[in-house]
């Protein structure tokens, strides 16, 4: 079964930096393009980075509200993938899901709070 | 950037209803269309993708159309598990979900 399992979220200041991973199992991984989405505390989806595979690349995307400041990546050696927030907001506090669209991880949470 | 419109924003119901749930997105989106269901503190589910097909796993009572800018989820007989939070999401440009619509029970 296609497992997705997020880690490395917690609080941080505004303008601090923290860096959020996925384990991704139970799919080739290096076929599949990846995405994180985020959810802020009783709102909607938005979708926030995707990243496509060798063939392509390693093609990267970025929602504009987090352009500049946030870095996907992927390790596909260790089936992972990775999301680099730096210059921290406090309006991206929210949970964190990988996904590759049609499965979702449980999500991560980040708190961007002084 | 593709904007997408989802209504209504609450719908109430009964078990056993039929129900639909619409999405226009501001420019064609040539069918790129995805249905997602969320239950409270779960991770969304996909349902439908690319307008009209099922996932697997997915019950048949679900069912997608549309074309061009409209589309819509339509739920033909109402379960009790079915009680949640529905997405749509536009993925020909990049990517927009819908603001959802909550599903409760009447």
């Amino acid at each position: 079964a296609v497992q997705l399992v997020e880690s490395g979220g917690g609080l941080v200041q505004p303008k601090e930096s923290l860096k959020i991973s996925c384990a991704a199992s139970g799919f080739t991984f290096s076929n599949a393009a990846m995405y994180w989405v985020r959810q802020a505390p009783g709102k909607g989806l938005e979708w926030v980075a995707r990243i496509r595979t060798k063939p392509n690349n390693y093609a990267t995307y970025y929602a504009d509200s987090v352009k500049g400041r946030f870095t996907i990546s992927r390790d596909d050696s260790k089936s992972m993938v990775y999301l680099q927030m730096d210059n921290l907001k406090t309006e991206d506090t929210a949970m964190y899901y990988c996904t590759a669209m049609g499965d979702w991880g449980q999500g991560v949470m980040v708190t961007v709070s002084s | 950037d593709i904007q997408m419109t989802q209504s209504p924003s609450f719908l109430s119901a009964s078990v056993g209803d039929r129900v639909t749930i619409n999405c226009k997105a501001s420019q064609n989106i040539n069918k790129y269309l995805n249905w997602y269901q969320q239950k409270l503190g779960e991770a969304p589910k996909r349902l439908i993708y690319n307008t009209n097909n099922l996932q697997t796993g997915i019950p048949s009572r679900f069912s997608g159309s549309g074309s061009g800018t409209d589309y819509t989820l339509t739920i033909s007989s109402l379960q009790p598990e079915d009680f949640a939070t529905y997405f749509c999401l536009q993925h020909n440009s990049l990517y927009t979900f819908g603001a959802g619509t909550k599903l409760e029970l009447k």
